[in-house]
């Protein structure tokens, strides 16, 4: 399988602040790789699919980049609705899998 | 509009199978390319795929728990079924099942189904 660690496993922010998540797989996915927003008691949103390609709807401030192995999920400007728990999923091979997630709170 | 639901117990005794039913709209599991997921996640944890159907009948299945895991669907229903043997607590989870795109990501899921599993 391949392993998704995700970094760091928490951030505390303020709104406006500029945040990054950072995702690594323990072997190279080339873009296959998902993120997405988990807000308690709710199902996951993609946010963005091909390490870089933002969902239909999700707002600009979103965006991915990276390819292999490393990968960064960054919000330009942190808004308050954007407070959730944040995961990446490996879409290269079977089994998907997801990293451990990164919760981002209020500061 | 693509919809999902989860529909099954919530309480399941250790030892006993659990059988989830994904019911959706909005889309057909005979269409080339499309499949439905089951992905679960444990309280306060990460999510945790399970299990995977294809429009062609192709299945696949987490390694790690595949001896316990069967997914089924009916696509006349537009449903989709996935049995767990031999339930323990450790399974206690939110059972969701989601729409996969072809590239892999999961766009459309269920709202999820908390399965607590006690004696």
């Amino acid at each position: 399988d391949i392993q998704m660690s995700q970094s760091p496993s928490s951030v505390s922010a303020s709104v406006g602040d500029r945040v990054t998540i950072t995702c690594r797989a323990s072997q190279g996915i080339s873009s296959w790789l998902a993120w997405y927003q988990q807000k308690p008691g709710k199902a996951p949103k993609l946010l963005i699919y091909a390490a870089s390609s933002l969902q239909s709807g999700v707002p600009s401030r979103f965006s991915g980049s990276g390819s292999g192995t490393d990968f960064t999920l960054t919000i330009s400007s942190l808004q308050p609705e954007d407070f959730a728990t944040y995961y990446c999923q490996q879409a290269n091979s079977f089994p998907p899998t997801f990293g451990q997630g990164t919760k981002v709170e209020i500061k | 509009q693509i919809t999902l639901k989860e529909s099954g117990p919530t309480l399941v005794k250790p030892t006993q199978t659990l059988t989830l039913t994904c019911t959706f709209s909005g889309f057909s599991l005979s269409t080339s390319g499309v499949g439905v997921g089951w992905i679960r996640q444990p309280p306060g944890k990460a999510l945790e795929w399970l299990a995977l159907i294809y429009w062609d009948d192709d299945k696949r299945y987490s390694p790690s728990l595949k001896s316990r895991l069967t997914i089924t669907k009916d696509t006349s229903k537009n449903q989709v079924v996935l049995t767990m043997t031999n339930m323990d607590p450790v399974d206690t989870a939110t059972y969701y099942c989601a729409h996969r795109a072809v590239g892999g990501d999961f766009i459309y899921w269920g709202q999820g189904a908390l399965v607590t599993v006690s004696s």
